[in-house]
């Protein structure tokens, strides 16, 4: 059983267009991070959440931490082709280890 | 800033060379780690050195071995090389505001 849900596992969506990805949990968290990460490339701390019902903007990246602390949310306004990557939602476990959700494969066609 | 920096970026090695992959960091961060990434998988940690002076396995820690050689720099060598280990190897680091940033990475192929 995966510790954080993501989805949708995969997204194709039109330059322009706006979405949401999702990273859920049944378990509560201190902290959330959201990551992208690009063929090729190692992960980019994109953000990280740490208070219910957090609201934080990257331009045109908006995230949101559930009030209960358990689940979170990355909406993408007006998607770029640059947009395209895996979208990683994590948080940190015992010894430090870093926990990923499954992953969202997003696809911004122009 | 640099942020996370790692060498070589690419190598090839023979069954049963040695090798060390360097990482370093500028960010003035405590705690440091080392993931492998195999192809369509996620990653997986290795070592992770949460101070200076300390060291502790991951997930994934055999044929591997690490040294915190001072707060900026993270050492994994890998003693006897083995096919398995062919895959993109991460470096990353960590401060008190949490989240991870990760360096480049080494893509690794083992003969």
């Amino acid at each position: 059983t995966q510790l954080l849900e993501q989805s949708p596992q995969f997204l194709s969506i039109q330059e322009g267009e706006n979405l949401t990805v999702y990273c859920n949990s049944s378990s509560v968290f201190s902290s959330l991070q959201w990551y992208r990460q690009e063929p090729g490339e190692g992960p980019v701390l994109l953000v990280t959440v740490v208070t219910g019902g957090e609201v934080k903007k990257l331009k045109r990246l908006t995230f949101q931490f559930g009030d209960a602390r358990k689940d979170s949310s990355l909406h993408i306004t007006a998607a770029q082709p640059g947009d395209t990557g895996l979208y990683l939602c994590a948080v940190e476990g015992s010894s430090y280890k870093l926990i990923f959700g499954s992953g969202t494969r997003l696809l911004v066609r122009p | 800033n640099a942020g996370v920096t790692q060498t070589p970026k690419f190598q090839v090695l023979k069954t049963g060379q040695s090798m060390t992959l360097q990482c370093a960091q500028d960010m003035n961060h405590n705690s440091m780690y080392w993931y492998r990434q195999d192809p369509g998988m996620g990653l997986r940690l290795i070592y992770y050195s949460a101070s200076e002076g300390t060291t502790d396995k991951g997930e994934v820690p055999n044929g591997y071995n690490v040294s915190r050689l001072n707060k900026r720099e993270f050492s994994l060598r890998l003693e006897s090389a083995a096919p398995s280990q062919t895959s993109v190897y991460f470096c990353a680091s960590s401060g008190l505001a949490g989240g991870q940033y990760f360096g480049p990475g080494t893509r690794l192929t083992v003969l």
